[in-house]
């Protein structure tokens, strides 16, 4: 029953380093998502794949890159790490974005600082 | 664009109050609406939703209906317990492909015995 798992749970980074934030699933789901949550702001998103090799932009992308090399992953890359950056990450799978009953499936999340 | 507006919290309520927390959205078309629940140290969980007009969604003793012409989704328990204390948000989402979640702010809920 592992379902989404996100590695690391927690980070620091100094400003200017990089990192990747790791995302998995087992559920054979196409879609995946990545949102970043700032305090009492809600979930924002990041960037989503429908399906391997195919991703796309969302609200909030900038200082970020993903790729989807296959069904099960779908990383986070942090280039340079600013302190705009210090948020609660959370990876999200869904079978699909077509059928309107759809249910997101989310990992336990990536606590990031950056100082 | 699409949005989703949540009561301020936080909401502090005794054990067996009653629950509301208002949700309202602006969306074109008929999107389905979702209520979450994130507990202390989790990820979100999906606790019920709509997926059309005057649907009511259930789980757990948690209820929202669907309500197209004051475009609202408000969730309602008759018996809080202190085990439902975490943080809820309502969410839209248009039925089209290649769309996500859009999540409103959150509402910490807080139940104390």
């Amino acid at each position: 029953n592992a379902g989404v798992t996100q590695t690391p749970k927690f980070r620091i980074l100094k400003i200017g380093q990089s990192m990747t934030l790791q995302c998995t699933q087992d559920m054979n789901h196409n879609y995946m998502y990545w949102y970043r949550q700032d305090p009492g702001m809600g979930l924002k998103l990041i960037y989503y794949s429908v399906g391997a090799g195919i991703t796309d932009k969302g609200e909030v992308p900038n200082g970020y890159n993903v790729s989807r090399s296959t069904t099960e992953d779908f990383p986070l890359r942090l280039e340079l790490a600013a302190p705009s950056q210090t948020s609660v990450y959370f990876c999200a799978s869904s079978y699909s974005a077509n059928r309107v009953s759809e249910k997101l499936f989310f990992g336990s999340g990536t606590q990031l600082s950056v100082l | 664009g699409d949005s989703v507006t949540q009561m301020e919290g936080p909401v502090t309520l005794s054990e067996e109050a009653f629950l509301t927390i208002n949700c309202t959205y602006t969306a074109t078309g008929y999107p389905s609406l979702f209520w979450y629940v994130q507990y202390p140290g989790e990820g979100l969980q999906l606790l019920l939703k709509a997926t059309k007009a005057d649907d009511k969604g259930s789980n757990k003793g948690f209820e929202a209906t669907y309500r197209k012409e004051t475009t609202s989704f408000h969730l309602e328990k008759g018996s809080v317990q202190v085990s439902d204390s975490a943080v809820y948000f309502c969410a839209l989402t248009r039925n089209q492909a290649g769309t996500a979640l859009i999540f409103g702010k959150g509402t910490t809920l807080s139940v104390s015995s």
